[in-house]
């Protein structure tokens, strides 16, 4: 069974940084895309970021750019999403998902969600 | 960027009844890379169609996909209990992938 667990979400202060994780189990993580999402409080699903599975590519949302990084580690089966220059609408819950092998594409598998709150 | 707008942006309909939902884009997506999601209140969203038209696994088959290049859409043919949720479509045709706004699916 594929299971994506979120951890490292929280209350921090506008201007701070924050870094999620997510453990990944039952897929060979090495060999696939992987996404962070975000929802913020009733709206809809915003794609946040995405990394193949060397990392070799990486892409964000314009909204995110030069202030998220995304990375991963294969030997530890885990995606992270550093976020720094925090402000208030970066508050949501912030998704893990699973894409394809090697290439953008849909999120078959999701995390149950981090909910991260960005207020003074 | 490619921008999805989502219709109507809610739906009331009754159980057993057919329901059609529509995904517009700005640009044609390519190779038809457009997926559907549903999600209900406090989960995730789940995976129903995929590259157009495919249904996920274990995705029961009153769901379907159709349409390509700027047009699709979502046909939930008898509702069940269980479909009244959000339903989004995603496109990843483009290295910036964008969801639409969502249509909300509602037990008149």
């Amino acid at each position: 069974e594929v299971l994506l667990v979120e951890s490292g979400g929280g209350l921090v202060q506008p201007g701070g940084s924050l870094r999620l994780s997510c453990a990944a189990s039952g897929f060979t993580f090495s060999n696939y895309s992987m996404n962070w999402v975000r929802q913020a409080p009733g709206k809809g699903l915003e794609w946040v970021s995405y990394i193949s599975p060397s990392s070799t590519s990486i892409y964000y949302a314009d909204s995110v750019r030069g202030r998220f990084t995304i990375s991963r580690d294969n030997a530890k089966k885990s995606l992270y999403l550093q976020m720094n220059s925090l402000r208030a609408e970066d508050t949501a819950v912030y998704y893990c998902s699973r894409g394809v092998p090697a290439a953008i594409g849909y999120f078959q598998h999701w995390g149950q969600g981090i909910l991260v709150t960005v207020s003074s | 960027e490619i921008v999805l707008t989502q219709s109507p942006g809610t739906l009331s309909l009754s159980p057993g009844e057919g329901a059609t939902l529509s995904c517009r884009a700005s640009q044609s997506v390519s190779n038809s890379y457009l997926a559907w999601y549903q999600q209900k209140p406090g989960q995730a969203p789940r995976l129903l169609i995929y590259g157009a038209s495919s249904r996920a696994t274990g995705i029961p088959d009153r769901f379907s996909g159709s349409g390509s290049g700027t047009d699709f859409s979502l046909t939930i043919s008898r509702l069940e209990p269980e479909d009244f949720a959000v339903y989004y479509c995603q496109q990843y045709g483009s290295s910036l992938i964008t969801f639409g706004g969502g249509t909300k699916v509602e037990i008149k």
